[in-house]
């Protein structure tokens, strides 16, 4: 079993739909978490990160941890079809190296 | 500011063959990193160094070495390609994780595409 797990999708969504995207881990030492968005043939960028519990708001996106069932979302409100990309969670490894783990990433379409 | 530079962009291999990968960053970033990205597999970790003449295994090293002789550049080497090393290879930076403010960022470049025939 992977250390974080999440659905590969595709997830295919019309313009201005909520979407909400998912991963599970399944060490609860991890703290820290993070999602990246990755366009077709770019490399992966930040999106947002958190740490422990709760949500964290930033434009139309929020991010959420339930650290009780080891479970990280990404929610996307009035989605965009500029929203369309592969989105990724992360966590650091143990160590001060910087290492993350990440899920399989969910590709999302937004259709206009 | 290029940030993190990958080359080759594209390269086809056969089976057997060597070959080096190349990134480059402008950031002054001590930790570098290289991944490579599979279907339904996500990102997974080949190797990493924390700082110039450092370097550590990943979670998938077998088949791979690495240099890190300067600072800005980490270089990625296959030996003897095989066909399981298709992938796409992305290398990243970071920042020194040491005090706090870390945001968990790394900075990735726009990949190496490798196919092993």
């Amino acid at each position: 079993q992977k250390e974080v797990e999440q659905d590969p999708g595709p997830l295919s969504v019309p313009e201005g739909a909520i979407v909400s995207l998912n991963c599970t881990y399944s060490n609860s030492a991890f703290q820290y978490f993070m999602w990246y968005r990755q366009y077709s043939r770019k490399g992966p960028e930040l999106l947002m990160y958190t740490y422990s519990s709760g949500n964290k708001e930033d434009g139309r996106f929020t991010a959420q941890v339930d650290k009780s069932s080891k479970y990280i979302s990404l929610f996307i409100r009035d989605s965009q079809p500029s929203d369309s990309a592969t989105y990724l969670c992360a966590t650091p490894t143990n160590g001060n190296t910087g290492k993350l783990i990440f899920g399989q990433g969910t590709t999302l379409q937004v259709k206009p | 500011n290029a940030g993190v530079t990958q080359t080759p962009k594209f390269r086809v291999l056969k089976t057997g063959q060597s070959m080096t990968l190349l990134c480059a960053q402008d950031m002054n970033h001590e930790y570098m990193y290289w991944y490579r990205q599979d279907p339904g597999m996500g990102l997974r970790l080949i190797h990493y160094s924390v700082g110039e003449g450092t370097t550590a295994k990943g979670e998938v090293p077998d088949g791979y070495n690495v240099s890190r002789l300067k600072k800005q550049n980490f270089l990625l080497g296959l030996e003897s390609a095989a066909p399981s090393q298709t992938s796409v290879y992305f290398c990243a930076s970071s920042y020194s994780l040491e005090g706090s403010g870390w945001t968990g960022e790394l900075f990735f470049g726009e990949g190496s595409r490798l196919t092993v025939l």
